[in-house]
């Protein structure tokens, strides 16, 4: 059974500082990667995707992947308090569209002003 | 860019009752529909896929018979809830492939309480 573990938190942060979130998963054979922000009540909304090794930078977030250790990251810069949310990763195993997507569990990240 | 639209947003039913929620994508073809099922301080949990033009997919676990799903058209696919119990209250979300190759559109989400 696929599996995305990531550390439920919450995590606190002070404002302007880096938040760190990471997720393992199960699968090897998993191609693409997720990291989704969902507030309260809310459904997720996409952050950021990834797919090969190495990093990605968009804006003040940056995913890392490393497919050896088959785990995943995602560094908000300069948090802000409206950075405040529950980050669920994703993971989904073959190249196309055809399959859903495995979430972990998320992470509360608290940014203190 | 794309939407999908979901609706009600939210749905208080009585227990015994059965609830229909309509995911539409607004701007692109969806051939496909993933129906997601959360919790409180859960992760979403994948429960069936939809395709259009063929029979629903479910995930172990998921009694088909009790979440009946169709998918009329490269537009809709719903999600009717039926003889609903207490236990299937939950936050229900629906997500379509595209209309990039890799991304996904998720709906609004539905809060369904039954009492």
């Amino acid at each position: 059974q696929k599996e995305v573990e990531q550390n439920s938190g919450p995590l606190s942060v002070p404002e302007g500082a880096i938040a760190s979130l990471n997720c393992t998963y199960s699968d090897r054979g998993s191609q693409s990667f997720f990291w989704y922000r969902q507030y309260s009540g809310k459904s997720p909304e996409l952050i950021m995707s990834i797919y090969s090794n190495g990093d990605k930078e968009d804006g003040r977030f940056t995913a890392q992947l490393n497919k050896a250790s088959q785990y995943v990251s995602l560094l908000i810069r300069d948090s802000q308090p409206s950075d405040s949310a529950t980050y669920l990763c994703a993971v989904r195993d073959s190249g196309g569209g055809a399959d859903g997507l495995t979430f972990g569990k998320g992470t509360h990240l608290i940014i203190q002003p | 860019g794309a939407v999908v639209s979901q609706h009600p947003s939210r749905v208080i039913c009585k227990s015994g009752t059965s609830v229909k929620i309509e995911c539409r994508s607004l701007d692109f073809q969806a051939t496909t529909m993933f129906w997601y099922r959360q919790f409180p301080k859960q992760s979403l949990m994948l429960m069936a896929t939809s395709n259009e033009g063929s029979k629903a997919t479910y995930e172990q676990g998921v009694e088909k018979d009790k979440f009946l799903i169709n998918h009329a058209s490269l537009t809709l696919s719903t999600l009717t809830v039926t003889s609903a119990h207490p236990e299937d209250s939950s936050f229900y979300i629906c997500s379509a492939p595209g209309p990039s190759n890799y991304g996904y559109t998720f709906g609004s989400g539905t809060r369904l309480t039954v009492v």
